[in-house]
């Protein structure tokens, strides 16, 4: 069973430029969640898919975000005009049907705005 | 709101040496999930073990066990003789329910945990 893969794993940018993140999570999971971690910090919880749909959406996630998920697959989050205080890392992470909300986190994209 | 606070920011110990890594939370939710991950050095968040609200038992899974109290709201984890490979940054995380049957995760702000040799 393939685990949950996130593309690129590390991204430099200069502050003004667009970013895109891709996931795709363990087959058959069809939820899908985005955080986003600091350093020193938790990961704090960005958005949530339900297959296609994006039923939740932190205050976090301001108007230069946006996340889709099309057919239910692979998730893809946008920053656009990115900020300095963009630099993060933006976890995937995917659980199934069943599985006591359990959910199982990707390697991460590591975002360097400068 | 939902909350996790781990005091320890950092604990080092000797390989072989029990390490016990606290987890205090807070929660209006009856039914509730609590977790513990580790991430090593790499970045990726690994899941260890998982809790539900309703089952205080506590249990041990290999080296690991983990101590759930209700009443203090605590949630504590446990690594008996700890290896080198233990060290990474261990978070807790409370489950709370999402439109639609998901969920998400609130985690503490995690402690370091370095086994010397």
């Amino acid at each position: 069973d393939t685990g949950v893969s996130q593309d690129p794993r590390h991204k430099i940018t200069k502050r003004g430029q667009n970013v895109t993140f891709r996931c795709d999570p363990i087959s058959e999971h069809n939820r899908l969640y985005w955080y986003r971690q600091t350093l020193g910090q938790g990961p704090e919880f960005l958005t949530y898919f339900q297959n296609e749909a994006q039923l939740e959406k932190s205050r976090l996630l301001s108007n230069r975000f946006s996340a889709e998920r099309p057919k239910g697959s692979f998730s893809t989050l946008e920053i656009q005009r990115t900020e300095q205080g963009d630099s993060a890392m933006y976890l995937c992470a995917s659980r199934g049907p069943a599985g006591g909300d359990t959910q199982y986190f990707g390697p991460g994209t590591r975002l360097t705005v400068l | 709101a939902q909350k996790v606070t781990q005091a320890q920011t950092e604990i080092s110990v000797v390989e072989k040496e029990d390490v016990t890594l606290d987890c205090v939370y807070e929660t209006r939710d009856t039914t509730y999930y609590l977790f513990w991950y580790k991430q090593p050095p790499s970045g990726e968040l690994v899941f260890l073990i998982r809790r539900n609200s309703f089952d205080e038992q506590n249990e041990i899974s290999g080296r690991y066990s983990w101590n759930f109290q209700k009443s203090t709201s605590s949630f504590n984890f446990t690594i008996t003789a700890s290896q080198v490979v233990d060290s990474a940054v261990y978070f807790c995380a409370l489950s709370v329910l999402l439109t639609g049957g998901g969920n998400k995760l609130t985690f503490g702000t995690g402690t370091q945990l370095k086994v010397e040799l």
